[in-house]
């Protein structure tokens, strides 16, 4: 199956910086990537689909890109309801997997 | 606007099935795919599987020997039944929606599972 490698694991920013999370596929999966954000005690919330497209109601702080092996999510200007943990998924091969995520934390 | 909930039990024994049940509103249950997926402190975020809107599943190779997936029409609800379970199943289990069964799109809020005797 192919492995997602999230880095870093954890990444300190400051409100209104801004956050770069990577995400590396073990083998090429195309456009075919998904971004999710989880809040504690909630379930994953759909980001980004096909590894640029916003899914509907997210704000446009929140930009995907990549292709292949390397994605990157991207938030433009931090707010303090973005901070969560985020997590990658390739569905480009089967089975679906997800990486390990990302953790945004307030500096 | 499309909602999940799942429902079940909390406390499963080893050896038995894990058995949960996700109504669906807001949208046909025929006219989608739909998924369960686990999440565990050890293993993360774990696909297990989909239903599509025909009726044909897709399951995880790693679970797919114990794993049932499927839909009650009738009631607009898709279930899950993983059977010898272990302490190793025991994790919050999400049921969600799955356009073409790639990203996951709405996500019920989850029920935590426990393997004990």
């Amino acid at each position: 199956e192919v492995v997602m490698t999230q880095s870093p694991a954890t990444l300190s920013v400051s409100p209104g910086e801004r956050a770069t999370l990577s995400c590396r596929a073990s083998q090429s999966v195309s456009s075919n990537l998904a971004w999710y954000q989880q809040k504690p005690g909630q379930a994953p919330r759909l980001l980004i689909y096909g590894a640029s497209t916003r899914a509907t109601g997210i704000p446009a702080r929140f930009s995907g890109s990549g292709s292949g092996t390397e994605f990157t999510l991207t938030i433009s200007s931090l707010q303090s309801e973005d901070f969560a943990v985020f997590y990658c998924q390739q569905y480009n091969n089967w089975p679906q997997t997800f990486g390990q995520g990302t953790k945004v934390e307030i500096k | 606007q499309v909602q999940l909930q799942e429902s079940g039990p909390g406390l499963v024994k080893p050896s038995e099935t894990l058995s949960l049940t996700c109504p669906v509103s807001g949208a046909s249950i025929s006219s989608s795919y739909w998924s369960w997926i686990r999440q565990s402190p050890g293993k993360g975020l774990e696909w297990i599987g989909y239903i599509s809107n025909t009726g044909s599943t897709n399951y995880s190779p790693s679970l797919k020997s114990r794993v049932t997936i499927s839909v009650d029409t009738s009631k607009n609800q898709f279930s899950l039944r993983l059977s010898s379970v272990t302490a190793a199943d025991t994790a919050v289990y999400y049921c969600a929606g799955a356009p073409r069964g790639n990203w996951f799109d709405p996500w019920g809020q989850g029920t935590l599972v426990t393997v004990s005797s």
